[in-house]
């Protein structure tokens, strides 16, 4: 079975650093791109980036390039992100998920395998 | 950043009911358009890509149409398992970004 298996919630305080994984099964990990989608309470879904696990080629919403950064381990199938400093405005539900179906500029697009998101609250 | 609208934000129909949702997109991004549902406490599940194209495995019942700037979602005839969220999103230009989604419930 394809699928995406992400880790716990997670609560944090301003400030602090966290990394959350999503590991993939059931299909080739290394011939697909990997993109991260978030949903800050009330907000509608927010596309934070993409990687390709292969060779590691990330690409970034502008508005949080700098903010976070994603990585993968292709040896163990897990791509992550990660934030150095934590802030409030950072509380959201995180999805990964597989990415198919690229358009004309890109080679990513539609996610058509999602984890099953990990909840993500800073507060102090 | 592209921005994406939908109408109506929220719809009450009947199984057995033809149900159209639209996109629009602040900008020409061609057929670069996905439409997903989503189910409460669930992750969307793709339905359509390319703006017209069914996801494998995807009921015929679901279509999608339109090019450019303005989109379409329809339902030919609603199930009782599609009373569901449905998302908008174009792949056109980075940042992708989303609709606020269509809440279809039962009448």
């Amino acid at each position: 079975e394809v699928q995406l298996v992400q880790s716990g919630a997670e609560v944090k305080k301003p400030g602090e650093s966290l990394k959350i994984s999503c590991k993939g099964s059931g299909y080739p990990f290394l011939s697909y791109w990997i993109g991260w989608v978030r949903q800050m309470p009330g907000k509608r879904l927010e596309w934070v980036g993409v990687i390709f696990p292969n060779d590691a080629d990330t690409r970034y919403s502008p508005s949080l390039q700098g903010q976070v950064t994603i990585s993968a381990d292709k040896s163990i199938n897990t791509a992550y992100l990660q934030w150095s400093s934590l802030k409030a405005s950072d509380t959201a539900m995180y999805f990964c998920a597989r990415s198919v179906y690229g358009s004309g500029t890109y080679p990513f697009g539609a996610f058509d395998i999602w984890g099953q998101g990990t909840m993500v609250t800073v507060s102090s | 950043d592209i921005q994406m609208t939908q109408s109506p934000s929220s719809l009450s129909a009947s199984v057995g009911d033809r149900v159209t949702i639209t996109c629009q997109a602040s900008q020409d991004i061609r057929n670069s358009l996905i439409w997903y549902q989503r189910k409460p406490g669930k992750a969307p599940t793709l339905l359509i890509y390319d703006a017209s194209y069914l996801e494998t495995g995807v009921p015929s019942r679901f279509s999608g149409g339109g090019s450019g700037t303005h989109f379409t979602f329809t339902i030919s005839s609603l199930q009782p398992e599609d009373f569901a969220t449905y998302y908008c999103q174009q792949y056109e230009n980075l940042p992708f970004t989303f609709g606020p989604g269509t809440i279809v419930d039962i009448k």
